[in-house]
């Protein structure tokens, strides 16, 4: 069965603080994106991902495809990361599209 | 560049009507990717236009269907809408087919049915 987990549910942290968020998925995927929504509704990708790692500032997303595991790492955080961090999967085989329930992050200053 | 366009931005329908929502993506896109979020249900996969044709298709009811135009623009239709249906519908465009490159949302049309 297709599943996505995301954890934490919720995460509240103090400014500089180094985050760490994990998604895990069932079975075998084409890709993998990581995507960030600010309160308001608006939906921004940070991050495609099939394999390896990659970096966009002080973001950071690996993928390990034999443990089934992504991560997206906020390095130095900053009151404006407040937003709910989601990952979203395309499953190899069936093509289905899976997102994860979220991850709330409250950043305080 | 003009980003992902929706709209309406908000409307109010009542029970057993129907709605067609618009998405133009971004000039040269030719992927749209259609999403309903809920409080309870989260973000889910509706369907994907690529090249006028359906590629990929979620586990919605046929009520729910969709088209895509020659110069890329689309539209999500949902007939005989149900309490339920009551939701923030985003699309997102990409270059390339769903998943292969970076996705890019409008900022949703909300929808509410009494």
């Amino acid at each position: 069965k297709n599943e996505v987990e995301q954890s934490p549910q919720n995460l509240t942290a103090q400014e500089g603080e180094f985050i760490t968020i994990n998604c895990s998925y069932s079975v075998g995927i084409s890709a993998l994106h990581w995507l960030q929504q600010h309160p308001g509704g608006g939906i921004v990708s940070l991050f495609m991902l099939s394999s390896g790692k990659k970096k966009h500032g002080r973001l950071i997303a690996t993928i390990n495809i034999q443990e089934k595991h992504s991560s997206l790492h906020i390095t130095a955080s900053h009151p404006r990361d407040s937003a709910v961090y989601i990952c979203a999967v395309r499953f190899r085989g069936d093509d289905k599209i899976i997102f994860g329930k979220g991850t709330r992050l409250h950043i305080l200053p | 560049k003009a980003g992902v366009t929706q709209t309406p931005r908000y409307l109010i329908k009542t029970r057993g009507q129907q709605v067609t929502l618009s998405c133009s993506p971004i000039s040269g896109h030719r992927s749209v990717s259609w999403y309903q979020q809920t409080p309870g249900q989260g973000l889910q996969f509706l369907f994907e236009y690529f090249s006028e044709t359906q590629r990929n298709k979620g586990n919605f009811p046929g009520r729910f269907s969709g088209r895509q135009f020659s110069n890329s623009r689309s539209e999500m239709n949902v007939s005989t809408l149900e309490l339920g249906d009551s939701a923030l519908y985003l699309c997102a465009s990409s270059l390339g087919q769903l998943f292969t490159g970076e996705l890019f949302f409008g900022e949703g049309s909300r929808l509410t049915v009494l």
